[in-house]
């Protein structure tokens, strides 16, 4: 089975703090993805990565920033967090083309900003 | 842009009965995918059903069934005998042929059962 971890549940911040949030995927996956998820506005992409330090802005990018070393491991920065930022956050992971119509997706991180 | 709209924030549905989810979008293009995700409480999302566009049969898994209108950009979800473990909340998502990735999502329905 495809599996997508995130490193946190559930995670408390204060405004201004530099946050990390971290996915790995163990199905040799080129294609990453952080969503953010809010109630009635569905799931709306952040950032995308097609392949290892490639990454493109998704529809939301302000005040993120991401990081992919390798090709299982893809990080969301938040550089200075705001209360704005308080949601849950997808990762998922497909394969390319026509083969990656099914994105895997890990169980969130719930993000409050304080 | 394509949008995609699912105008039930909420459904309820006794166990056993067949409930519909609605979904409609809307696009210029000719070729796209379709499909519906469920996302239990507390637990990952995952793919339920997928439709392709050029395809005129609708797509079906188990209880789960789709009707797909292609001319009137509509694209239901059928769940049959519905089950307690069907309680999610459930999106409708499109993508374009040309998208290596990206996906556009519904603002989503929940679904709860009664038992």
């Amino acid at each position: 089975d495809v599996k997508v971890t995130q490193s946190s549940r559930y995670l408390v911040k204060r405004t201004g703090e530099k946050v990390f949030l971290e996915c790995v995927q163990d199905m040799d996956h080129e294609n990453m993805f952080w969503y953010r998820q809010d109630p009635g506005l569905g799931l709306r992409l952040i950032y995308f990565s097609y392949d290892v330090k490639m990454k493109e802005k998704g529809d939301i990018p302000e005040g993120y920033s991401v990081s992919r070393e390798k090709k299982e491991r893809f990080s969301l920065i938040l550089e200075s967090a705001s209360t704005n930022q308080t949601s849950m956050y997808l990762c998922a992971s497909s394969l390319r083309g026509i083969f990656g119509n099914e994105q895997f997706f890990g169980p969130g991180t719930r993000l409050t900003v304080l | 842009a394509q949008t995609v709209t699912q105008s039930q924030p909420e459904m309820s549905v006794q166990e056993a009965e067949t409930v519909t989810l609605s979904c409609t979008y809307d696009t210029s293009e000719s070729d796209y995918y379709l499909f519906w995700y469920k996302q239990p409480p507390s637990r990952q999302m995952i793919l339920v059903i997928r439709q392709e566009a050029y395809k005129q049969q609708n797509a079906t898994e188990n209880r789960f069934s789709v009707n797909f209108q292609k001319a009137a950009k509509s694209f239901s979800l059928k769940i049959s005998d519905s089950q307690l473990g069907d309680a999610a909340m459930y999106f409708c998502a499109y993508r374009s042929e040309d998208s290596n990735y990206q996906l556009i999502w519904g603002a989503g329905t929940k679904l709860i059962i009664k038992p």
